[in-house]
This record gives structure tokens, C-alpha cells and sequence, in this order.
């Protein structure tokens, strides 16, 4: 079964550094997809950053970069220099093979405070 | 594209009664999910649908959930009869293709059950 795993339930950040939301999973899938989305205050879900379990390199998008270490099954949100404007929900979530299709799921999310 | 767009934004109702959840995705994806928004359980994968063929409804809470999905273009989440523990943001979402683009979220339907 496949799980994704957010133990951060909350946390702060001073504007202008950097700051590492964590994320671990756990599937059988050889082969599998690893997502961040964040979620403001208003409630919509935006996608930042998509990382395949074959890629070399490390996603980065801007600001944001995903720490990706296949041996321990993590998947950390690196996002550099915040703003104000992060302070939002952040959600891990994983796509994998499921029998006649491939599902998304989501862990529990992290909301990150940036302090100005 | 307009994205994935879903109907009612906001939707108030009385216990017992039904209410039914619509959802338009992008066009071209094969792929549409419904998921449930909660403080208490996150973000639950209730159901999820592969070229309108229903493929896993394994997170769907019980019988008083039902979706369809008739064609490409249009999905309903019926919940009949509307308890107020069903009260939550029910999000669509759509994608392309088994390894392409992430899901793209509706702006999801807020529901209370009164």
C-alpha cells in the first residue's frame, strides 16, 4: 500500500531564509511520481513541484527545490529566501501504479508561517 | 482551458436531504479524482476515474456516496441522504496520461450539511 508521511504539522519561518518541509513515503511501485502542492488561505491547490522516481537531478521550480533521497523514501520541500506570500499549507503527495491506473494521494500537510 | 470547473462553489443543506457535486475537467485528461477536505482527515482520495471507467472508490465512505462519470467532460458526487459529518471542501481534479502532469485542482465545493 502506498502512504506519504508529513510529521511537520506546523512551522516558522523568518522571511528571507530558507526552510525544509519534510516528507517520507512508502510504496512497492518501481516506479512512482512525488508532487508539492500548496494551499493558501483561500483554498485553492497549486502545484509547485513534480520529482519522478527515475530522474537524476533534483527538481527545481524558482524558489522551490525538492530534496529527493530514494534510499530513505523522502522527498523534502526546500524553499529558499521566503516571503510573506508562503505562508500557506504545503501537502506532499505521491502518484503510483494502483491495478488499471495510476492514483494520487496526499499526506497531511505542513502549514508553514513566514515571519516577517 | 478554463481548468477544471466545479459547481456549485458553496452549497448549504438540511440533513437528509441529497446533494450532488458537479465537475467539468480539462479537456484531453483521462484522468478524474474526487476528493474530500477535512481539519480532522486531511485531504482523502475518495474515488478516481480512468478514461470515465471507475478504477478505485475504495476511499468512498459508505453507501450514501455514489459518483459517475457519463462522459469526458463531466463527473457528478452524489451523497444521498446528506449527514452533517459530510460537511467539508470536495475538490475535483483532473490529469493526462499515466506519467504526465500532476493532478490540477478545481476550486472545490464547500459543503454544509445543517
Amino acid at each position: 500500500a502506498q502512504k506519504i508521511t508529513q510529521t511537520q504539522p506546523g512551522m516558522f519561518v523568518q522571511e528571507k531564509e530558507a526552510v525544509t518541509l519534510d516528507c517520507t513515503y512508502d510504496t512497492s511501485d518501481p516506479s512512482y511520481g512525488l508532487f508539492w502542492y500548496k494551499q493558501p488561505s483561500s483554498g485553492e491547490m497549486i502545484f509547485l513541484i513534480y520529482q519522478g522516481s527515475y530522474d537524476q537531478q533534483n527538481a527545481t521550480e524558482g524558489r522551490y527545490s525538492l530534496n529527493f533521497q530514494k534510499a530513505r523514501k523522502s522527498a523534502n520541500l526546500v524553499i529558499s529566501a521566503s516571503q510573506l506570500g508562503d505562508s500557506a499549507m504545503y501537502f506532499c503527495a505521491m502518484r503510483g501504479v494502483n491495478t488499471g491506473g495510476f492514483k494520487t494521494i496526499f499526506g497531511a500537510g505542513t502549514r508553514l508561517f513566514v515571519k516577517a | 482551458d478554463a481548468g477544471v470547473i466545479q459547481s456549485p462553489r458553496h452549497e448549504v443543506t438540511e440533513m437528509g436531504q441529497e446533494v450532488t457535486l458537479r465537475c467539468k475537467p480539462i479537456s484531453g485528461h483521462d484522468y478524474l479524482f474526487w476528493y474530500r477536505q477535512t481539519m480532522m482527515r486531511g485531504l482523502e482520495l475518495l474515488i478516481y476515474f480512468n478514461n470515465n471507467v471507475p478504477i478505485d472508490d475504495s476511499g468512498m465512505p459508505e453507501d450514501r456516496f455514489s459518483a459517475k462519470m457519463p462522459n469526458a467532460s463531466f463527473s457528478t458526487l452524489k451523497i444521498q441522504p446528506s449527514e452533517p459529518r459530510d460537511s467539508a471542501v470536495y475538490f475535483c481534479a483532473s490529469s493526462h496520461g499515466d506519467r504526465g502532469p500532476p493532478p490540477t485542482f478545481g476550486q472545490g465545493t464547500r459543503l454544509t450539511v445543517v
